[in-house]
């Protein structure tokens, strides 16, 4: 079936650094690829979403690109905030578009 | 402004009690899910339903029920048969099953004591 594997967390940045979050999934057919930010309890928002191979998503200064080859939607951005801090899901929405699959999320602190 | 309700936001339960927790959409969303998020550990999937009066069971379902009497309204029970019912439950919608984004609400946090 559908998965998504994330880098386990947490990882702790300075302001300004460079963000990465690792993300592959498994999944037959063409599916969908999102990425789900979570604050401190609150729900989950989309960040951001790609629907097809070579799409680039983003969003506030957030990118990832739906590479098929590698089957990976890795999340970046160059220059984290203290505001940026929270839980960051990748999920994936398969062929049968019935639900979304997510991975385990990714928590990151950004410290001043 | 158009979102999802969910409440309440912390609910204290005694084992062997049932509850229900509440979602309410205005979006005219038709599709609705329950997710359960515990610590460290990404959404699983309870129920899903696409449709007024028509639901179906997620990846794990066992221990809860729901129902889908209205477009707008989809309550998850957790039951006395639910082993480990303490999580962080988020219900979502989105425009169709197959179609769109998930829009969340912003959970319910249930304890068991």
């Amino acid at each position: 079936g559908d998965s998504v594997t994330q880098m386990e967390g947490p990882v702790t940045l300075s302001e300004e650094a460079f963000l990465t979050i690792n993300c592959t999934y498994t999944a037959t057919g063409y599916p969908s690829l999102f990425w789900y930010v979570q604050y401190p309890g609150e729900g989950l928002q989309l960040l951001l979403k790609a629907t097809k191979a070579d799409d680039k998503g983003s969003n506030k200064g957030f990118e990832a690109t739906y590479r098929k080859e590698t089957t990976s939607f890795h999340l970046e951005k160059g220059s984290v905030q203290v505001s940026d801090s929270a839980v960051y899901f990748c999920a994936l929405g398969g062929a049968a578009g019935n639900k979304l699959t997510f991975g385990g999320g990714t928590r990151v602190l950004v410290k001043p | 402004d158009g979102g999802i309700t969910q409440s309440p936001k912390y609910l204290f339960r005694k084992e062997g009690q049932n509850v229900t927790l509440s979602c309410e959409q205005n979006l005219n969303h038709d599709a609705m899910y329950w997710y359960r998020q515990d610590p460290g550990q990404g959404l699983r999937l309870i129920y899903y339903s696409q449709i007024v009066n028509d639901f179906q069971k997620g990846d794990i379902a066992e221990g809860y029920s729901v129902s889908r009497e209205k477009k707008e309204s989809f309550p998850l029970t957790v039951t006395s048969a639910q082993k480990n019912p303490t999580a962080f439950y988020l219900c979502a919608s989105r425009l169709a099953l197959n179609t769109g984004e998930l829009f969340f609400g912003e959970g319910s946090r249930l304890t068991v004591l």
